[in-house]
């Protein structure tokens, strides 16, 4: 069982450019988010889905969209990137959300510099 | 605002025994969540707090206060693996996580 895998790994990525970046879990879990981790600061929450078809807006939702076609996908796409948006990125899945303080179970993440 | 507040930094000698404080001032409390994160990984889950007390996990403990806005992270026998950051995590009235900063642990030998 894989868990949760993200791609690319890293990236390095000129400004204005279209990029988005994929997130899979294998755990048929129903809630899926979108964190960036910047040094210094806490996690913040970009995006999150409840379940498959919806998504909300989490803390720092600007220059970010997701989708949510099926259970297992969660990409995040960045429409024109600007260097504000060099971070760490991860993904994250729990059994329930919305209402439920189920465990979030964190992929490997993926780092991307804004040039 | 919301607010969780932890240490930067901590420096601790292996074989030792550190408590990593976490205080928070949120819109509503649903459990407090401890993360283990060595650098470049990914969190790891450690304990999730719902009631006040403390919960024992093999050689990490964690504590909780609701009336006091407070925890701590008690990790015994300190093994140079614990070097990481431990980040504090509340889950408010509308079920979103706060995340702090993390605490980094730096153990010595």
């Amino acid at each position: 069982i894989a868990g949760i895998t993200q791609a690319p790994t890293s990236q390095i990525l000129a400004a204005g450019r279209r990029m988005t970046l994929r997130c899979t879990q294998d755990m048929r879990h129903n809630a899926m988010y979108w964190y960036r981790q910047d040094l210094g600061l806490g996690l913040r929450l970009i995006h999150y889905s409840n379940t498959a078809g919806t998504t909300g807006k989490g803390e720092v939702p600007d220059g970010y969209s997701v989708s949510r076609a099926n259970t297992d996908d969660f990409p995040l796409t960045l429409a024109s990137a600007v260097p504000s948006q060099t971070s760490v990125y991860f993904c994250a899945s729990s059994d329930r959300g919305g209402g439920h303080t189920d465990t979030q179970y964190f992929g490997p993440g993926t780092r991307l510099t804004v040039l | 605002g919301q607010n969780i507040d932890q240490p930067t930094e901590m420096t601790a000698t292996e074989g030792a025994i550190v408590q990593i404080n976490c205080t928070y001032q949120t819109s509503g409390f649903n459990g407090l969540f401890w993360y283990q994160q060595h650098a470049g990984e990914a969190p790891t889950f450690l304990s999730y707090n719902v009631l006040d007390g403390l919960e024992e996990k093999g050689r990490f403990s964690s504590f909780l206060s609701r009336s006091k806005g407070y925890s701590y992270l008690l990790l015994k026998e300190l093994q140079m693996k614990d070097s990481a950051s431990y980040l504090c995590a509340v889950v408010d009235s509308n079920y979103q996580l706060i995340w702090g900063a993390g605490t980094k642990l730096i153990i010595k030998p």
